[in-house]
């Protein structure tokens, strides 16, 4: 099994709606999450993170932890043409911060 | 935002050669840096932990003697492919932990939050 598993889409929605985005991860002691955001031949960038359980939310965008059932997710309103990129879930395992573990990804597409 | 840079952004070299790439905090110092490989539409997948003054650590199945690195300073991390061959070509991606003294007072310490370089695409022939 992966540490980090992402269904890798692409996922393909109308300007205007609401995208959302799925991790789950493996390791039970994960303790950190992360969703970073990278275009074609670009390097990650940060959109996100969340430890505790529940929602937190900036902006357009929400991140939503479920330690027991061992899921992230991302949602993002009011998608943008802009916001087409591939959405990465990285997970921080050990003592060692920023030590990441990171998903496939999911290829977002927004359409005007 | 702090800024890191990675040169080259691109390289390509001749198979047996040896490449080296840089990583620079440019605005804050991180004692320790990350280096992960991504090939295309794959993960990005971590190589190695990059401690300043002391030893990298190296995740299972990465060969530290093939993939050198050196973390000499608080703002510099080198990665050496030694002896490439075309298998290691790919998009090698460093990133950077601030140290928390640079941390601004707002930031929770613990989120361990990363700064990417731009990456650097390696093809070897």
């Amino acid at each position: 099994q992966k540490e980090v598993e992402q269904n890798s889409g692409p996922l393909s929605v109308p300007e205007g709606a609401i995208a959302s985005l799925n991790c789950t991860y493996s390791d039970r002691g994960s303790q950190s999450f992360f969703w970073y955001r990278q275009y074609s031949g670009k390097s990650p960038e940060l959109i996100m993170f969340i430890y505790s359980n529940g929602d937190k939310e900036d902006g357009r965008f929400t991140a939503q932890l479920n330690k027991a059932s061992q899921y992230v997710s991302l949602l993002i309103r009011d998608s943008q043409p802009s916001d087409s990129a591939t959405y990465l879930c990285a997970v921080k395992r050990g003592s060692t911060l920023g030590r990441l573990y990171f998903g496939r990804g999911t290829q977002l597409t927004v359409w005007p | 935002g702090a800024v890191v840079s990675q040169h080259p952004s691109r390289v390509i070299c001749k198979s047996g050669t040896s490449v080296k790439i840089e990583c620079r905090s440019l605005d804050f110092q991180a004692t320790t840096m990350f280096w992960y490989r991504q090939f295309p539409k794959q993960s990005l997948m971590l190589m190695a932990t990059s401690n300043e003054g002391s030893k990298a650590t190296y995740e299972q199945g990465v060969e530290k003697d093939k993939f050198l690195i050196n973390h000499a300073s608080l703002t510099l991390s080198t990665l050496t492919v030694t002896s490439a061959h075309p298998e290691d070509s790919s998009f090698y991606i460093c990133s950077a932990l601030p140290s928390p003294s640079l941390w601004d007072k707002n930031q929770n310490a613990n989120t361990g939050e990363l700064f990417f370089g731009e990456g650097s695409r390696l093809t070897v022939l």
